[in-house]
């Protein structure tokens, strides 16, 4: 079992809806939660991160986590074009700074 | 604020040789960590370095190695290149702590070195 999985898509979205991106990991131990958009040919940004289980918002971004499934997650509000990328979860355990990162989900807005 | 830069970005090497990369971290961090990316494997950690002290390492063989200097920029090494170290090596920066708490700091990655072995 990987450490960090995500579907690798694609996974294809029209412009304006909900993009939902899921990741799950097997390190109960794991405390911090990032997410990183990766576009070809550049290196990972980050979206966003979470510490907490519960939904954190920013802007068109919620992150949600459920520590007690092992899951976490990334939604896009009003997809955009400009939102098409390949995203990145990223796991981390208690105060290392050793990301271990999911394979990337690959996400297309259709115009 | 200057973000993460790495130097050179694109590199060209035979099988045999060996390269050094460079990356100087965002002003005020102290952790610096390097990562490879490749089609296959994905982003996987190499190390961290934390005022001049390898404090994490993945696992990857001896032929790659690290250091930091005392201005928190870093170098890594890789000896003897083979075929498969072709990849996208990314450093990573974040303010680190000398005494790690339950959270870790949020790493802003630098645009990377692409090195190619011929």
């Amino acid at each position: 079992q990987k450490e960090v999985e995500q579907n690798s898509g694609p996974l294809s979205v029209p412009e304006g809806a909900i993009a939902s991106l899921n990741c799950t990991y097997s390190d109960r131990g794991s405390q911090s939660f990032f997410w990183y958009r990766q576009y070809s040919g550049k290196s990972p940004e980050l979206i966003m991160f979470i510490y907490s289980n519960g939904d954190k918002e920013d802007g068109r971004f919620t992150a949600q986590l459920n520590k007690a499934s092992q899951y976490v997650s990334l939604l896009i509000r009003d997809s955009q074009p400009s939102d098409s990328a390949t995203y990145l979860c990223a796991v981390t355990a208690r105060g290392a700074q050793k990301l271990v990162f999911g394979q990337g989900t690959r996400l297309t807005i259709n115009p | 604020k200057a973000g993460v830069t790495q130097t050179p970005r694109y590199l060209i090497k035979t099988r045999g040789q060996q390269v050094t990369l460079s990356c100087s971290p965002i002003s005020g961090h102290r952790s610096v960590s390097w990562y490879q990316q490749t089609p296959g494997q994905g982003l996987q950690f190499l190390f961290e370095y934390f005022s001049e002290t390898q404090r994490n390492k993945g696992n990857f063989p001896g032929r790659f190695s690290g250091r930091q200097f005392s201005n928190s920029r870093s170098e890594m090494n890789v000896s003897t290149l083979e075929l498969g170290d072709s990849a996208l090596y990314l450093c990573a920066s974040s303010f680190g702590s000398a005494v790690p708490g339950r959270y870790t700091d949020t790493q802003y990655f630098g645009p990377g070195t692409r090195l190619t072995v011929l």
